[in-house]
């Protein structure tokens, strides 16, 4: 699975948009990007995940460049609830059945 | 519909007991993942279990370190003659089908402690 490279730490202003940038430039092409969470004490949550085209549910906004070297993830209205640790991961859909967290982006909301 | 539940939330076991941590996985989840968070670290994969086979320990220690899925019941993992070094937070997570192609639902986590 390709690697991912994520800021430690990002601090951001309740109600305004969180922008998470992920790189993956060695992603392959039959690699999905995804998004998981981890709010202090709990289990990992999903957000979101896509391939080539950029995403949009309930939650979050996933942008993928065009050249799906690089991923954003936006909380468009962040609340104080959405401080979190924030994992981009990638994987191949054949390939094997882990996913692998790196040390994901801790996202401070201040108010 | 409950979510993966895990028991116990909590658990403190001296060195050299056995430690049994439970998983019931989402209603209708056939696909049960262990994970490992030692403190202040990030999670690590140990196992993949469908019902009755382990399909993938590549994640799990050589020994003392066990994890079954059985036909009826919650997942279970086993950790014999502890030591201090499996305190953890131990999560499971579920999914209806393998993780290639969908997402995967966490508990809340087992935490470990070894005195």
């Amino acid at each position: 699975d390709a690697k991912t490279t994520q800021p430690t730490s990002m601090d951001c202003a309740e109600g305004r948009a969180a922008n998470l940038p992920c790189n993956h430039s060695t992603i392959s092409g039959n690699e999905y990007v995804y998004w998981y969470r981890q709010i202090h004490s709990q289990g990992p949550q999903y957000i979101i995940h896509g391939l080539k085209n950029n995403e949009t549910n309930e939650m979050a906004s996933l942008i993928i460049t065009e050249d799906r070297k690089s991923s954003t993830l936006i909380l468009p209205h962040a609340t104080l609830r959405d401080t979190a640790v924030y994992y981009c991961i990638v994987k191949a859909d054949n390939a094997g059945n882990m996913l692998t967290f790196g040390g994901g982006t801790r996202l401070m909301v201040k108010p | 519909n409950a979510g993966v539940m895990q028991n116990p939330r909590h658990l403190v076991r001296r060195r050299g007991q056995e430690a049994r941590l439970r998983c019931s996985p989402m209603k209708g989840h056939s696909h049960v993942y262990w994970y490992r968070q030692l403190p202040e670290e990030g999670l690590k994969f140990m196992v993949y279990l469908q019902k009755e086979n382990i399909i993938d320990e590549s994640g799990m220690p050589k020994e003392r370190f066990s994890a079954e899925f059985p036909k009826e019941g919650p997942s279970i993992l086993r950790i014999q003659q502890v030591v201090r070094g499996d305190s953890a937070a131990y999560f499971c997570a579920s999914s209806s089908a393998p993780i290639n192609t969908g997402e995967l639902f966490f508990g809340e986590g087992s935490r470990l402690t070894v005195l």
